[in-house]
């Protein structure tokens, strides 16, 4: 199956520095790579994704870049702000039996942004 | 507010004990995901329904099933609960397949004693 590995595990920056997070997937097949954000208390919350077609995207101060090759994927967030303060996990899933797509996640980085 | 709703948020029981978790998707979703997330396992994926069906099956121990209703809520039920069944309980829905954007709930904090 899928093995998803995310690196660091935490990561403390200063207000305005850029933060970037690392996840490795297995498995060639997953075509699908969300992150998702969770702060204290709440359920994690989709903030960008990308698909196996695309290696770059990008949404304000988030982007997320893809490399098929070598099957990683990366999160960058610019200008970090106090509010980016969270635990932040990527993941990869691809279609399996039945049409499901079904992702494994990356451990968690825990991203301390102090101001 | 992601649109999903759980029940309760907060649950603390005894070992040997059986539990029921709530799930209501967003409205017009007929995909629903229970997770469940822990300090040392993280987020694993337990079992996913679509449609009142049971679609995909992650590491779910036998002790624990789900059901999906006409209306498209989700239970999961937690039997002989075991000291090492505490944890997060997470529901997540999306649209239909194959879309992969999935819409996590506040979650289930869930203590066995």
């Amino acid at each position: 199956g899928e093995n998803v590995e995310q690196h660091p595990s935490t990561l403390s920056v200063q207000e305005g520095d850029s933060a970037v997070i690392k996840c490795t997937y297995s498995d060639s097949a997953s075509n699908y790579f969300p992150w998702y954000k969770q702060e204290l208390g709440k359920g994690p919350q989709l903030i960008i994704d990308i698909r196996s077609n695309v290696g770059e995207k990008k949404d304000q101060r988030i982007a997320v870049t893809l490399n098929k090759t070598a099957k990683h994927f990366s999160l960058h967030i610019t200008e970090t702000q106090p509010e980016d303060s969270a635990v932040y996990f990527c993941a990869a899933s691809g279609p399996k039996t039945g049409g499901s797509y079904i992702p494994t996640f990356g451990r968690g980085t825990s991203l301390i942004v102090h101001p | 507010d992601s649109g999903v709703t759980q029940t309760p948020k907060h649950l603390i029981t005894a070992t040997g004990q059986r539990v029921t978790l709530r799930c209501s998707p967003r409205s017009g979703d007929l995909s629903v995901y229970w997770y469940q997330q822990s300090l040392d396992q993280g987020l694993q994926f337990l079992i996913q329904y679509y449609n009142g069906e049971e679609r995909a099956k992650g590491n779910i121990l036998e002790r624990f099933s789900a059901q999906q209703f006409p209306d498209l809520h989700s239970e999961l039920n937690l039997s002989s609960l075991e000291l090492g069944d505490s944890a997060l309980y997470f529901c997540a829905s999306s649209v239909a397949l194959p879309n992969n954007e999935q819409f996590f709930g506040p979650g289930t904090r869930l203590t066995v004693l």
